[in-house]
């Protein structure tokens, strides 16, 4: 699976975007980008992910570049809850591996009011 | 249950004893996954099933490391003769492919004396 490579923190307003990049430049063509979030003394909790194509849900926003060598979480409207690591992985989907992530040191996140 | 329950959720255990943490998937996940997670690190991978059958064990980092899944729900990962350095919160998650959205238990933060 390709390494990727984060900031290891990073502050944020209440209220404002948060804008999280992460560098994954030996990504291969079928593995995707996944972003997990862990807030302290929980388990991680999925985000969001993607191959190619910006994806958005109710949570977060993916930005892919187009030669798909960094890519960009955003928290639109970051609030105090969203005060956690990140985790920025490359990997494969589960139809063509088991799925397993390998999870970096990831960005802490701090958002401040 | 709605989630992924881990149990217990602390163990504090004397260097040399065995011990086993125990995972309740949601109803249904086909995939689970265990990971372990240093203090201050990302987790990392330890072993996967498929239902019942264990398929990667690749991440198991000694042979005192354990994992069953007898009927495809409940998992326990034993530890033997526990030393100081397998002290660690261990992770499950389940999942159900190929949605690819792992959902992680609480863990059980384990501290070895």
């Amino acid at each position: 699976d390709a390494k990727t490579t984060q900031p290891p923190s990073m502050d944020c307003a209440e209220g404002r975007a948060a804008n999280l990049p992460c560098n994954h430049s030996t990504i291969s063509g079928n593995e995707y980008v996944y972003w997990y979030r862990q807030i302290h003394s929980q388990g991680p909790q999925y985000i969001i992910h993607g191959l190619k194509n910006n994806e958005t849900n109710e949570m977060a926003s993916l930005i892919i570049t187009e030669d798909r060598k960094s890519s960009t979480l955003i928290l639109p409207h970051a609030t105090l809850r969203d005060t956690a690591v990140y985790y920025c992985i490359a990997g494969f989907m589960t139809t063509d591996s088991w799925g397993k992530l390998q999870f970096g040191a990831g960005t802490q996140v701090v958002v401040t009011p | 249950g709605a989630g992924v329950s881990q149990s217990p959720r602390y163990k504090v255990a004397k260097r040399g004893q065995d011990v086993a943490l125990r995972c309740d998937p949601i109803s249904g996940h086909v995939s689970l996954f265990w990971y372990q997670q240093a203090l201050g690190q990302g987790p990392e991978f330890l072993t996967y099933f498929q239902n019942e059958a264990q398929l990667d064990k690749s991440g198991l980092p000694s042979d005192r490391f354990f994992a069953e899944r007898p009927e495809g729900s409940v998992s326990t990962l034993k530890i033997q003769r526990t030393q100081q350095e397998d002290s660690a919160v261990y992770l499950c998650a389940g999942g159900d492919p190929p949605t690819d959205t792992q959902y992680f238990g609480p863990g059980t933060r384990l501290t070895v004396l």
